[in-house]
């Protein structure tokens, strides 16, 4: 099971928004299975923002929202601050070969 | 305080095993699902296992199945990989996760901080 796509970067200004894409195919994301989103800052273990599409673990502000649709599930943060600054990975369900899949990676910055 | 604390990393040679380990505390370990995610140098996340509460269902990642073994000691709050035949490809940080309970799929709300195996000659 090939990893889930998402774009290498993205990057949006102090205050504005910023979405990222989570792109799989009908076995792990189209395939009614809940995205869960991580942000991991350079030599950190990554943290858990969101999880089953769109809900938020405590401590999570609510700049961070989730959505999913078909193949398809995406990852806004609004308001964008430094601290923003990170790379993102989704996840899912991968399948026969997979038990879990991770997407590729979106480095986020805040310019 | 609610923490995983991996252990076991370090240099090894092509073809040698490491066994990893993660332990516990702050938390009734024996409840959750744990995991064992890796990643390679300046590279992304990759999921290698994941194991029930019990340790009665184990699952693998295409890319180490053969060569990984996971089990749990919940006596000891402990979470172990076992690594043989290991390859360059395999360097990498090895992190330990707890499930949230009853979550649709991967749900990792807790981390270890990760312990760096090196396969190099």
């Amino acid at each position: 099971q090939s990893a889930l796509t998402q774009p290498p970067s993205a990057s949006g200004s102090p205050g504005q928004s910023v979405t990222i894409s989570c792109t799989g195919t009908s076995s792990d994301v189209g395939g009614y299975n809940p995205v869960s989103w991580y942000q991991q800052h350079p030599g950190k273990a990554p943290k858990l923002m969101i999880y089953e599409v769109s809900k938020r673990p405590s401590g999570v502000p609510d700049r961070f929202s989730g959505s999913q649709s078909g193949n398809t599930a995406s990852l806004t943060v609004s308001g964008l601050q430094a601290e923003d600054e990170a790379d993102y990975y989704c996840s899912s369900h991968g399948g026969s070969n997979n038990f879990y899949v991770f997407g590729t990676g979106t480095r986020v910055t805040v310019v | 305080e609610v923490q995983l604390v991996e252990s076991g990393g370090g240099l090894v040679q092509p073809g040698g095993s490491l066994r990893l380990s993660c332990t516990a505390s702050g938390f009734i370990f024996s409840n959750y699902e744990m995991n064992w995610v890796r990643q390679a140098p300046g590279k992304g996340l990759e999921w290698l296992s994941y194991i029930t509460s019990s340790g009665g269902s184990i699952k693998y990642g295409a890319s180490v199945k053969g060569r990984v073994t996971v089990s749990r000691d919940n006596a000891r709050n402990s979470l172990y990989l076992q690594v043989n035949s290991l390859r360059a490809e395999d360097t990498a940080v090895y992190y330990c996760a707890r499930e949230i309970p009853n979550c649709i799929n991967d749900c990792l709300d807790l981390w270890g901080q990760g312990t760096l195996v090196t396969v190099s000659s």
